[in-house]
């Protein structure tokens, strides 16, 4: 079975800072995705980033980057410059694709941005 | 494009009721997923389903819960007999086949 830790509860930085959030992952797989997710208090569900584990290039989307660490199992999240708008719940997942997208969630880091 | 919609948004049920959850996939999407989130946790997988199949519903309480995807019409999670454990928010998401799958706003179900 495939399970995804978020080792920080929560966390909170100055409005400009980076903040990285940290996850890691256990499976026997050799390809499946990560993903970051992003939920603000709307509760919708964004999706911020995706990295496909074939790849050994880090994913960036604009001021949003990972780290992924294969071997170690390790897909941390960077956020650069963080705005107000940060501020969100955020979701690593990991996906193995059989024919369905069936996601596995890990418990969250809420991330504060401060003014 | 109209995104994933699900409807309610809220919904209030009394303890022995029945939940009617509704999901309208995006155009074009013929794959739903439902997903549960407590409070305070990540969403937890529940049932995969293609237009009238069931494809994966490992994560699917055996008892009180049912998920279809007619033919016609928006994808339906039903529970029946609701007990205050089932308060949570519902997710539905859609998929082509092999494409990226987007979330709708979910449902947040509250028993008392």
């Amino acid at each position: 079975a495939q399970t995804v830790t978020q080792s920080q509860p929560e966390m909170s930085v100055q409005e400009a800072e980076t903040v990285t959030l940290s996850c890691t992952y256990d499976t026997s797989e050799n390809n499946y995705y990560l993903f970051w997710y992003k939920q603000p208090p709307s509760r919708q569900m964004i999706l911020v980033i995706r990295q496909e584990a074939y790849k050994q290039q880090n994913a960036t989307e604009n001021r949003f980057s990972v780290n992924f660490q294969k071997a170690a199992k390790s897909f941390s999240l960077k956020i650069s410059d963080s705005q107000l708008g940060d501020t969100a719940m955020y979701f690593c997942a990991f996906m193995i694709y059989q024919g369905a997208q069936k996601l596995v969630f890990g418990q969250g880091t809420r991330l504060t941005i401060n003014p | 494009n109209a995104g994933v919609m699900q409807n309610p948004r809220h919904l209030v049920r009394r303890r022995g009721q029945e939940a009617r959850l509704r999901c309208s996939p995006m155009k074009g999407h013929s794959h739903v997923y439902w997903y549960r989130q407590l409070p305070e946790e990540g969403l937890k997988f529940m049932v995969y389903l293609q237009k009238e199949n069931i494809i994966d519903e490992s994560g699917m309480p055996k008892e009180r819960f049912s998920a279809e995807f007619p033919k016609e019409g928006p994808s339906i999670l039903r529970i029946q007999q609701v007990v205050r454990g089932d308060s949570a928010a519902y997710f539905c998401a859609s998929s082509p086949p092999a494409g990226k799958a987007f979330f709708g706003q979910g449902t947040r179900l509250t028993v008392v």
